[in-house]
């Protein structure tokens, strides 16, 4: 069936540095991918998105490529904020858009 | 603000009871989802309803139920309720349900059961 896997947090970095976040896939033929957000006592947002193969999302200085001969969707950043700590959540919705499948969420923190 | 209402923001009720949440999509969306999200299950997907009719159901439990009015609101009735339903119930809305399109999430409904 399909599902999302996706890295173990909590994640704490200093103001500046690079970040990825790790976010790998199950699923039959080409399910559409996206990142969320989650802020202290907030719902989610939608971050980034990508639809098809080799398709970049990006928002706010955040990238995400689909990488399907990997299934992966991996979440960048060159220069991380204070202003960036959230849960960050990986999502699949599949062909039907019929079924939604969330990673476990990754808990960033950025120190000043 | 995602445009998505949700009430009531805190719910607080004993082991056995009925409680219904409520939520108002985006004007103009026709899709709602339901989620819950629990500390030790994560964000789990529980049902999709389309212009009033049911469309696709995920982990819901057979207590558990939804439905969607004309007006396009939709409320999730959970019933004889358990310690483990404690969490955080979103609903999420979008436009017409597409595997494509953004779901904006409501503010969430925390239900605390004791």
């Amino acid at each position: 069936g399909n599902s999302v896997t996706q890295m173990e947090g909590p994640v704490t970095l200093s103001e500046e540095a690079f970040l990825t976040i790790n976010c790998t896939y199950t699923a039959t033929g080409y399910p559409s991918l996206f990142w969320y957000v989650q802020y202290p006592g907030e719902g989610l947002q939608l971050l980034l998105k990508a639809t098809k193969a080799d398709d970049k999302g990006s928002n706010k200085g955040f990238e995400a490529t689909y990488r399907k001969e990997t299934t992966s969707f991996h979440l960048e950043k060159g220069s991380v904020q204070v202003s960036d700590s959230a849960v960050y959540f990986c999502a699949l919705s599949d062909l039907t858009g019929n079924q939604f499948y969330f990673g476990t969420g990754t808990s960033l923190t950025v120190i000043p | 603000d995602s445009g998505v209402t949700q009430t009531p923001k805190h719910l607080i009720t004993a082991t056995g009871q009925r409680v219904t949440l409520r939520c108002s999509p985006r004007s103009g969306d026709l899709s709602v989802y339901w989620y819950q999200q629990s500390l030790d299950q994560g964000l789990q997907f529980l049902i999709q309803y389309y212009n009033g009719e049911e469309r696709a159901k995920g982990n819901i439990l057979e207590r558990f139920s939804a439905q969607q009015f004309p007006d396009l609101h939709s409320e999730l009735n959970l019933s004889s309720l358990e310690l483990g339903d404690s969490a955080l119930y979103f609903c999420a809305s979008s436009a017409r349900g597409g595997s494509q399109e953004t779901q904006y999430f409501g503010p969430g409904t925390r239900l605390l059961v004791l």
